[in-house]
């Protein structure tokens, strides 16, 4: 089973300067790597997927790279929405099956 | 969108079942899956259906208490969680894979 780990665990950051997550998987997985941003109160929102690609509407300001067992998101220019929860997740294909990082928190400084 | 019911209140050791309604595409198109996320804490992956077939798949840790099903005359899933104990305080989602689009989530509650 392949377990991901999320640094760190919380990111104090002031608005408008940048931040970067970590997610490092326990074993090789390529680059089937996503991202989620959860703002209290509301459910999972996809940001980035296979690594690199922003979702459907997602600002430029995020980018995901890496690739193997060590992952990054990077956000320019944090906006007031962008202080909440971060979680990395792991798709298996066959048998179907996903895993989450424990997550970081993004917070005001 | 996914619409899922509204937030339960049970006992422990009752069941709940909660249903997640698709719009905007045929339920069939896609895996559809189910998150916990107990008080405080981070995202546990539960399982998947392809409502399609029905054929299932449950992590480990739920597939003694859990069953989804679907109903695609009326695209909506249902995940059922038996025995329910405190533990299971949470909020559930439904969302279609591997994360494209999620349900509002669903509170649960279990007390006595």
């Amino acid at each position: 089973e392949i377990v991901l780990t999320q640094s760190p665990a919380t990111l104090s950051v002031s608005p408008g300067e940048g931040a970067t997550l970590s997610c490092r998987a326990s074993q090789s997985i390529s680059t089937s790597l996503a991202w989620f941003r959860q703002k209290p109160g509301q459910a999972p929102r996809l940001l980035i997927y296979d690594a690199s690609n922003r979702a459907t509407g997602i600002p430029a300001r995020f980018t995901g790279s890496g690739s193997g067992t060590d992952f990054t998101l990077t956000i320019s220019s944090l906006e007031p929405e962008d202080f909440a929860v971060y979680y990395c997740q792991h798709r298996y294909n066959w048998p179907p099956a996903l895993t989450f990082g424990g997550g970081t928190k993004v917070e005001i400084k | 969108q996914l619409v899922q019911s509204g937030a339960e209140v049970k006992k422990p050791g009752a069941t709940v079942k909660i249903s997640c309604t698709v719009s905007g595409y045929n339920s069939t198109e896609y895996y559809m899956f189910w998150v916990q996320q107990a008080p405080g804490k981070g995202l546990e992956w539960m399982g998947l259906i392809d409502p399609g077939d029905g054929d299932t798949i449950y992590a480990e840790k739920f597939q003694d208490r859990v069953t989804f099903t679907a109903d695609t005359s009326i695209d909506t899933i249902y995940m059922e969680v038996r025995s329910l104990r405190s533990e299971d305080t949470a909020i559930y989602y439904c969302a279609s894979w591997p994360g494209d689009y999620w349900g509002h989530g669903t509170l649960v509650t279990v007390s006595s």
